[in-house]
């Protein structure tokens, strides 16, 4: 199976706290996208790396949140201090071109 | 600032029958759309895109249309199956833009056996 894998799939935390998230996209694809999806919300973009480019990052909600690429391949997105608020399914999809995303599984993320 | 919107968040319909599901933008730069389904516990997944030179693009019960003018696209599904029950997310990007794509909230279908 090559898909766009996440781990953990599901993450408890306290508030205050430090996590990270990890996405391994599949292979080959340049671009890697965060979003987060919380409790009856649409997709909420985070962040997208594009090859060797600068990240986009307009996405990101405050500076507790950044986001690393190594080697072009897995990324990780960390949060900082969370908040009871970025309890929320943090969502990774990869691309290998301009359009058609594919997503992996989420990370369920709970903020006591 | 809403550029991808789905005003409906939620639809249902009678199995057999046609299921629309509809989306607006602002941005007149978006050039690139696709409609992403996603079952509960699952990541998105693609089902149809279509690029703005087109007003159509067809894939078997999957019909998407796209109104430039009015800046609106559609998904047709016909005829709708029991399995096509879940939330389906429209989204928009621009070549301008990069990869970056912006998604709409989602509507959320049920479809009644």
């Amino acid at each position: 199976g090559a898909g766009v894998s996440q781990s953990p799939s599901n993450k408890v935390t306290e508030k205050g706290k430090d996590v990270e998230l990890r996405c391994d996209p599949i292979s080959g694809h340049t671009a890697l996208y965060w979003y987060r999806q919380s409790l009856g919300q649409g997709l909420e973009f985070l962040i997208y790396f594009q090859g060797n480019s600068a990240p986009d990052k307009s996405g990101l909600p405050s500076d507790r949140f950044s986001a690393e690429r190594t080697g072009g391949s897995v990324s990780t997105l960390t949060i900082q201090r969370t908040q009871q608020e970025d309890s929320a399914v943090y969502l990774c999809a990869s691309s290998p071109r301009l359009g058609t995303q594919y997503f992996g599984p989420g990370t369920r993320l709970t903020v006591l | 600032d809403q550029q991808v919107k789905q005003n409906s968040p939620s639809l249902s319909v009678q199995e057999g029958r046609i299921s629309i599901l509809n989306c607006d933008y602002t941005n007149s730069m978006f050039d690139y759309f696709l409609w992403y389904k996603k079952y509960p516990a699952e990541g998105p997944t693609f089902l149809i895109s279509i690029s703005s030179i087109k007003d159509k693009n067809e894939d078997g019960r999957f019909t998407v249309f796209l109104n430039k003018s009015a800046k609106h696209l559609s998904l047709h599904i016909v005829p709708s199956q029991p399995g096509d029950s879940a939330v389906y997310f429209c989204a928009a990007s621009a070549i301008t833009g990069g990869f970056k794509t912006i998604f709409g909230a989602g509507t959320r279908l049920f479809v009644k056996a």
